[in-house]
């Protein structure tokens, strides 16, 4: 299994309030990416990063940023949640950037804005 | 754009039976194409792909081929277990430009239960 882990796990935060989620891989993959799954949408892409420092945007940014410091650290932040941010979040990973790489995927956190 | 349909779920079967979840996409290059699982509680693993026209992609009992002239990715079973109840995303990656980054466009998922 690729190294990825996710925090946290699950987190319940009120709107308004500031909220960093952590990826972090131990694979060293210069790919990185963070989706939200809600039912109805399948996954979709937030943000990623093509190497440390380098990010752009996603289908659904809005409300959210990102960094990425080092190679194995993406982290995703929701300035001011708000309710329509529930969700589940997944980081992936992916070696080369190539549309023929596969991605590997973190276990998710699950998100809830009061 | 790019976008990737799956048959509207959720699916229910008897163990050892037929699976087909249908999958068709738009895309504006030449994407590869992803069957992508869920299990409860999990992240998504892959489970299998193609990555060009006519190219079929198997693993664990399941296949699905890359049909081009059809713009449909359907992944089939022939005999389903319990074990393979789980949610099923089908997935493209566009080449066009090859600058995809790798970037993924997903369906909505089909969800599966399997019966004993």
């Amino acid at each position: 299994d690729a190294g990825i882990t996710q925090s946290p796990r699950h987190k319940v935060t009120e709107t308004g309030t500031p909220v960093t989620l952590r990826c972090h891989q131990t694979e060293n993959h210069r790919y990185m990416y963070w989706y939200r799954q809600d039912p109805g949408h399948g996954l979709r892409l937030i943000h990623y990063s093509y190497g440390v420092k380098d990010t752009d945007k996603g289908e659904v940014s809005d409300g959210y940023s990102v960094s990425r410091s080092k190679t194995e650290d993406f982290l995703l932040t929701l300035e001011s949640a708000t309710s329509s941010q529930t969700s589940v979040y997944f980081c992936a990973i992916s070696e080369s950037g190539l549309g023929t790489d596969t991605q590997y995927f973190g276990p998710g956190t699950r998100l809830t804005v009061l | 754009g790019n976008s990737v349909t799956q048959m509207e779920g959720p699916v229910t079967l008897s163990e050892e039976a037929f699976l087909t979840i249908n999958c068709t996409y738009t895309a504006t290059g030449y994407p590869s194409l992803f069957w992508y699982v869920q299990y409860p509680g999990e992240g998504l693993q892959l489970l299998l792909k193609a990555t060009k026209a006519d190219d079929k992609g198997s693993n664990k009992g399941f296949e699905a081929t890359y049909r081009k002239e059809t713009t449909s990715f359907h992944l089939e079973k022939g005999s389903v277990q319990v074990s393979d109840s789980a949610v099923y995303f089908c997935a493209l990656s566009d080449l066009k430009g090859g600058t995809s980054y790798g970037k993924l466009t997903f369906g909505q998922g089909t969800i599966l239960t399997v019966h004993p």
